[in-house]
């Protein structure tokens, strides 16, 4: 079964602090994502990765960076924490090439992020 | 611009009738469609998939129906159990493209006993 972990499930950071949000999957997937979820506005694609060291951005990039050093690990970074970046944060991964037909994005049990 | 739409935000039925999640949307590029479901405190859950060369999968007590001519998906859930309450994310995506998911916002759906 694919797992997805993200290392923290809340965290509290202060307005201005650099944050590092870290996912990890066990199943050599290709593909990660990172999603924040906001009540009324669902899910809203960050950024993504195809491969390592590869990055794309998603809908709303803005205040946010990426690593992907290891094909295992995806890393989010919020160079400098606003209270608008307040949110559930959602990592994702999926296989490449095959797309959601035969590999539809498993989650992780989010981390709820609350900015001061 | 919102590509995938889930205009009812909350629905509530009755513990054994039937529930109906409903999704719309604008990119006629999307040719693949997912279900997820979403308990507070979890990650999303992939539910059920359909592609656009078909309009209707079943599994087991979930069946999605497409019309491609209106852009419309459905969720059905019969018989609609307490432990179904959760809530529901449509997704689209379009083979050969980023093989990203699009979401709506979301229905919340609550089933009485």
């Amino acid at each position: 079964d694919v797992k997805v972990t993200q290392s923290s499930r809340y965290l509290v950071k202060r307005t201005g602090e650099k944050v590092f949000l870290e996912c990890v999957q066990d199943m050599d997937h290709e593909n990660m994502f990172w999603y924040r979820q906001d009540p009324g506005l669902g899910l809203r694609l960050i950024y993504f990765s195809y491969d390592v060291k590869m990055k794309e951005k998603g809908d709303i990039p803005e205040g946010y960076s990426v690593s992907r050093e290891k094909k295992e690990r995806f890393s989010l970074i919020l160079e400098s924490a606003s209270t608008n970046q307040t949110s559930m944060y959602l990592c994702a991964s999926s296989s490449a090439g095959q797309g959601p037909p035969n590999s539809p994005l498993h989650f992780g049990n989010g981390t709820r992020l609350t900015v001061t | 611009d919102q590509q995938v739409k889930q205009n009812s935000p909350s629905l509530s039925v009755q513990e054994g009738r039937i529930s109906i999640l409903n999704c719309d949307y604008t990119n006629s590029m999307f040719d693949y469609f997912l279900w997820y479901k979403k308990y507070p405190a979890e990650g999303p859950t992939f539910l059920i998939s359909i592609s656009s060369i078909k309009d209707k999968n079943e599994d087991g007590r979930f069946t999605v129906f497409l019309n491609k001519s209106a852009k419309h998906l459905s969720l059905h859930i019969v018989p609609s159990q307490p432990g179904d309450s959760a809530v529901y994310f449509c997704a689209a995506s379009a083979t050969g493209g980023s093989e990203k998911l699009v979401f709506g916002k979301g229905t919340k759906l609550t089933v009485n006993p």
